[in-house]
């Protein structure tokens, strides 16, 4: 069964801290990754991946796929309470449907 | 304009009712989808449109109904639906199949 895998599912830091979140998968036709931010509402693109062992960076958020072990990680440095969501990880499976992972709830306390 | 916009924002319907959530974007994006969101859970695909064609229908009932008129517009008609078909109903839309998807604010559904 395809399965996408977020670790930790939550996560308490303090402003200024890196944190790295984990996302693992099994799934056929594996196409690209995606991570999502959500807030309270609709999930916001944050990157997506294809190619192994190339780093995407935005401000203080990068990402970075490894195919070999079939898994992604997204470091957020410097944290602020804005980063404060549900970070969602899915897999494009054959340019059909994404598979979400149950994400990751980081909390920032100032 | 860089966005989907879906309305209404909030939508309460008895048993018994008949209503329509709107999708829209002018991105020229050929894709557009349906997920389902539960509470503290992820979103669940329900349908998908390639070329205004339904390419994917996740087994959904057929109280849902989906409808694509033009490649701008997505709906999704709704009847007899139940007290658990309650959640966020988001729509997302790419240029096309297997591009990176954006997701509209979402309708956040009650059925009573």
């Amino acid at each position: 069964e395809d399965k996408v895998v977020q670790s930790p599912l939550s996560l308490v830091v303090h402003e200024g801290d890196t944190v790295t979140l984990n996302c693992s998968y099994e799934v056929t036709n594996f196409r690209s990754l995606l991570w999502y931010k959500q807030e309270k509402k609709a999930p916001t693109f944050l990157f997506m991946l294809t190619s192994s062992g190339i780093e995407k960076k935005s401000g203080r958020l990068s990402s970075i796929l490894d195919k070999k072990e079939l898994s992604s990680i997204l470091n957020i440095t410097a944290t602020q309470t804005g980063d404060s969501a549900i970070y969602l990880c899915a897999v494009d499976q054959a340019g059909t449907a994404l598979i979400f992972g149950k994400g990751t709830t980081l909390s920032v306390s100032s | 304009d860089t966005e989907v916009t879906q309305t209404p924002k909030h939508l309460v319907m008895g048993m018994t009712n008949k209503k329509s959530l709107k999708c829209e974007q002018h991105m020229g994006h050929r894709a557009m989808y349906w997920y389902k969101q539960k509470a503290k859970k992820p979103p669940e695909l329900m349908f998908v449109y390639s070329y205004e064609k339904l390419s994917i229908n996740e087994s959904v009932p057929s109280r849902f109904s989906p409808e694509c008129p033009n490649s701008s517009l997505l709906n999704l008609h709704l009847h007899a639906l139940q007290p658990e078909d309650s959640a966020l109903y988001l729509c997302a839309s790419s240029r096309g199949q297997g591009n990176e998807q954006f997701f509209g604010p979402g309708t956040r559904l009650t059925v009573l």
